[in-house]
């Protein structure tokens, strides 16, 4: 089945740690995107790529990064400098360009910095 | 800068009965899509409906509509004769630049409880 797999599910860091979050997608999409879900605030950018070997900061980078050498794959690293990594994590992708796209989903990471 | 208001935080409903979930955004282009997601409890954001701005017309998908109003920038959703199956979190979101990638303004989301 064609979809956006994360992995793993549940992720416990040390406070100090870098750690990486995983998200593979078998849609073809040129786009894959990085949002973090805290309670009562919604989803927020972290970052995105349109194409690979490229991406682009979104409204909360800091503390973050992210590799796009294949297509399929685009994983996020929390890093030590991410002040409160505690949150839930989701990887999209889309198609790019013109009118009418929408991202889907994965089923997020959820993780905690114990 | 663009900015996707939801409102209410929480509304609880008995099954049958038909609820609203509000939806106000801002923005300065005159292009722009909107979008309504349902987060269920498992996590995954599962997408309902996109809506250019260019298209008022209202849609309804069985016992889903929405009813977009550029003139009050409103996007609201009704789902009728609710189920317990609808309760999860529902996210309206904005699109704006549409020759670039997906990127999303999320409201805070709505949770709807269903109970019996």
């Amino acid at each position: 089945d064609g979809g956006i797999t994360q992995s793993p599910k549940y992720l416990f860091r040390k406070e100090g740690q870098n750690v990486t979050l995983s998200c593979e997608q078998n849609l073809n999409h040129d786009a894959m995107y990085w949002y973090r879900q805290d309670p009562g605030q919604g989803l927020r950018l972290i970052y995105y790529s349109q194409i690979v070997n490229d991406f682009q900061k979104g409204d909360i980078a800091e503390g973050y990064s992210v590799s796009r050498e294949k297509k399929e794959s685009f994983p996020l690293t929390v890093t030590s400098a991410q002040k409160n990594p505690t949150a839930f994590y989701l990887c999209a992708s889309s198609i790019t360009g013109g009118a009418g796209t929408e991202a889907f989903f994965g089923q997020g990471t959820r993780l905690t910095v114990v | 800068a663009q900015k996707v208001t939801q409102a209410q935080t929480e509304i609880s409903v008995v099954e049958k009965e038909d609820v609203t979930l509000d939806c106000v955004y801002e923005t300065r282009d005159t292009t722009y899509y909107l979008f309504w997601y349902k987060q269920p409890p498992s996590g995954e954001l599962v997408f309902l409906i996109r809506r250019n701005s260019f298209d008022e017309q209202n849609e309804i998908s069985g016992r889903y509509s929405w009813n977009f109003q550029k003139s009050t920038s409103s996007f609201n959703f009704t789902i009728t004769a609710s189920q317990v199956v609808d309760s999860a979190v529902y996210f309206c979101a904005l699109k704006e630049d549409p020759g670039t990638a997906c990127k999303l303004t999320f409201g805070t989301g709505t949770r709807l409880q269903v109970t019996l």
